[in-house]
């Protein structure tokens, strides 16, 4: 089966560095987005693994192991408006579906 | 500018009475797709198509039909809509294997 396990909800504090963990069990893998979703919006594209490592995009960078099933996403330098939910998704091998995980929800305090 | 439409953003309607949502997108992506988001369940894939006249199922697509006959429109037909497809959809667009854009999300509350 398929299935993607992310934390439910997150906290941490403007400033600080925050690692959201996501794992997943699919049938053939083609690659791990991370996407960044505010409340009554629509999901906007953070970061994309296909290979080991990490990706660095600014504030964000994000981890691939493929032989772990294991990603994170983190999130340096926090800032309020940061505050939403982060989604990671699996593009299923030969089948061209794309699995989300239900979203980790965080909140920053100033 | 880039982007993706859906129509409409907020719909009302009744168990039985046939609705379309429109999705269109200008940046000539082979790649459209339906979701639909759920508290609790996230981001479920309804239909995708990888280009025209191409289109498969995804995880939960009982209740719906699409269709692509234009690269550009793929449109999500509820025959017969029921209170469980009471949700919030979004349309989405990439080119193969590259990450996709979303629509703005149509609302949709069946009585």
């Amino acid at each position: 089966g398929q299935n993607i396990d992310q934390p439910t909800e997150m906290t941490a504090t403007e400033g600080a560095i925050v690692q959201i963990n996501c794992t997943y069990q699919t049938s053939g893998f083609n690659g791990l987005f991370w996407y960044q979703q505010h409340a009554g919006e629509a999901p906007t594209f953070l970061s994309y693994n296909v290979l080991d490592g990490l990706e660095e995009k600014g504030r964000f960078s994000s981890f691939l192991s493929r032989s772990k099933g294991y990603s994170y996403l983190l999130l340096k330098e926090l800032q309020m408006k940061d505050s939403a939910s982060y989604l990671c998704a699996v593009r299923v091998k030969n089948t061209d579906k794309l699995i989300f995980g239900t979203g980790t929800r965080l909140q920053v305090f100033p | 500018e880039a982007q993706v439409t859906q129509n409409p953003r907020y719909l009302i309607t009744v168990t039985g009475k046939k609705l379309t949502v429109t999705c269109s997108q200008n940046m000539n992506h082979e790649y459209m797709s339906w979701y639909r988001q759920d508290p609790g369940l996230g981001l479920r894939q309804i239909y995708y198509s990888m280009n025209v006249e191409v289109t498969d199922k995804g995880d939960v697509p009982e209740g719906y039909k699409v269709s692509r006959k234009e690269k550009r429109n793929f449109p999500l037909i509820l025959e017969s809509p029921s209170p469980n497809q009471t949700s919030l959809y979004f349309c989405a667009s990439g080119k193969v294997n590259q990450p996709q854009h979303f629509g703005d999300g149509t609302r949709l509350s069946i009585l």
